[in-house]
């Protein structure tokens, strides 16, 4: 079957770093997301990964490893309104999104 | 990116009646949209995919006369649940997809309460 593992819940502190990781087992690749999700509302796009390697987008990075099937979002100069979830996602080989189950980050003053 | 939009954005309505969400893409063409259903501190899952003009191909244990799904168009999809019930209420999501787009931008979800 395919699976996604992300942790269910972390903390850290406002203006720290924290880094969300995210491991996949799914029949084919096509790509990984990271998504951002406030309650209530619809994810938003944050990062895609094809290729190994490191992503930066501002605050935000994300990595990937296709031999290890593993990813992980970088979370750089924390701020309160970054507390939400963050799911992460994989194209199988039919091109559908594989969701893993969120990790919501709590972010303290 | 991309605009879908996503509505109504929360619905109550009484058991037994249906209820119709419309996710249209505003500024590109939705060769593809997905429809998701997320219950709390859940993932999100996916119901059903559509092609424009064709029949939508859903998700096994989802019952597709109950969840109907119409992809008429290229800029619109509409999802009705028939004969809703308390078990029904959710938070649904759509994403639409243009032809060799690499991410599925989403609409602004619909929270549906059946009482």
């Amino acid at each position: 079957g395919q699976n996604i593992d992300q942790p269910t819940e972390m903390t850290a502190t406002e203006g720290a770093i924290v880094q969300i990781n995210c491991t996949y087992q799914t029949s084919g690749f096509n790509g990984l997301f990271w998504y951002q999700q406030h309650a209530g509302e619809a994810p938003t796009f944050l990062s895609y990964n094809v290729l190994d390697g490191l992503e930066e987008k501002g605050r935000f990075s994300s990595f990937l490893s296709r031999s290890k099937g593993y990813s992980y979002l970088l979370l750089k100069e924390l701020q309160m309104k970054d507390s939400a979830s963050y799911l992460c996602a994989v194209k199988d080989s039919n091109y559908q999104l594989i969701w893993g189950a969120g990790t919501k980050l709590i972010i303290k003053p | 990116g991309a605009v879908v939009s996503q509505h109504p954005s929360w619905v109550i309505c009484k058991s037994g009646t249906s209820v119709k969400i419309e996710c249209r893409s505003l500024d590109f063409q939705a060769t593809t949209m997905f429809w998701y259903r997320q219950f709390p501190k859940q993932s999100l899952m996916l119901m059903a995919t559509s092609n424009e003009g064709s029949k939508a191909t859903y998700e096994q244990g989802v019952e597709k006369d109950k969840f109907l799904i119409n992809h008429a168009s290229l800029t619109l999809s509409t999802l009705t649940v028939t004969s809703a019930h308390p078990e029904d209420s959710s938070f649904y999501i759509c994403s639409a997809s243009g032809q060799g787009e690499t991410e599925a931008f989403f609409g602004q979800g619909t929270r549906l309460t059946v009482v």
